[in-house]
């Protein structure tokens, strides 16, 4: 059973970088043709999509986010990485990883988010 | 302002079914199969819907998903108090190229 965790630290300052990991367990990133995504959560509020990486290294970003932040794998730990520059108050929240599980239907990928990390709180504050 | 619109909030008594909608449009919903997550305070989101009507292996068949046009809806029947929770709809967009979520609809059991 596949299980992803993130860790990191749990309070950064503003205008520096926010670095996570990711730790797969239970199967290699390697194997399958899976996404391995970062989503972020505010407190009380929803959920917002931050971006993807396929083990290949093709990446995908939101919009929004795109210009701060990076993804990237390391399949020799079986890890996936998260920065994200010049952060700001807005930017406190939980960050989940999860894995973009699939099937093909009439030669067509359909996505899903399973399973989930349970999260890591990132404050950003001075 | 999220992508997908849903109502923040639905109610239903113990027994009774309860409908929760995400509105998209064409980009989204309107191309995309659209999945739904289910979540407790202070936990992970979980897979309750994948692919507009698969239910993963453990949800109930009182759960149900559909999808029409660019919109889409969360069936619960037989509604229990560990219903409770927010559930959220996704999908993909094509003009944004990336996932987009629902708002989040919080389901109160009376």
């Amino acid at each position: 059973q596949v299980q992803l965790l993130e860790s990191g630290p749990g309070l950064v300052k503003p205008s520096q970088t926010l670095s996570l990991t990711c730790t797969v367990s239970g199967d290699s990133i390697s194997s399958g043709n899976y996404y391995w995504s970062w989503i972020r959560q505010p407190a009380g509020k929803g959920l917002e999509y931050i971006g993807r990486i396929h083990f290949t290294g093709v990446t995908n970003y939101n919009p929004s986010l795109k210009s701060r932040v990076t993804i990237s794998v390391d399949t020799s730990n079986n890890q996936v990485s998260l920065n994200m520059s010049s952060v700001t108050a807005a930017d406190t929240a939980v960050y989940y990883c999860a894995r973009e599980d699939f099937r093909v239907v009439h030669y067509a990928r359909e996505n899903w988010f399973d399973p989930w990390g349970r999260g890591t709180l990132v404050t950003v504050s001075s | 302002q999220s992508v997908l619109t849903q109502a923040p909030s639905a109610s239903g008594a113990p027994g009774q079914r309860v409908l929760i909608s995400c509105s998209g449009s064409s980009p989204n919903i309107g191309r995309h199969p659209v999945n739904w997550y289910q979540q407790f305070p202070g936990t992970a989101p979980r897979l309750l819907i994948y692919s507009n009507v698969q239910r993963p292996s453990g949800v109930p068949d009182r759960v149900s998903g559909s999808k029409s046009g660019t919109s889409a809806s969360l069936a619960i029947s037989g509604l229990q108090s560990e219903d409770e929770a927010d559930y959220y709809c996704a999908t993909w967009d094509d003009n944004l190229f990336g996932w987009v979520f629902g708002g989040g609809t919080k389901l109160t059991v009376l």
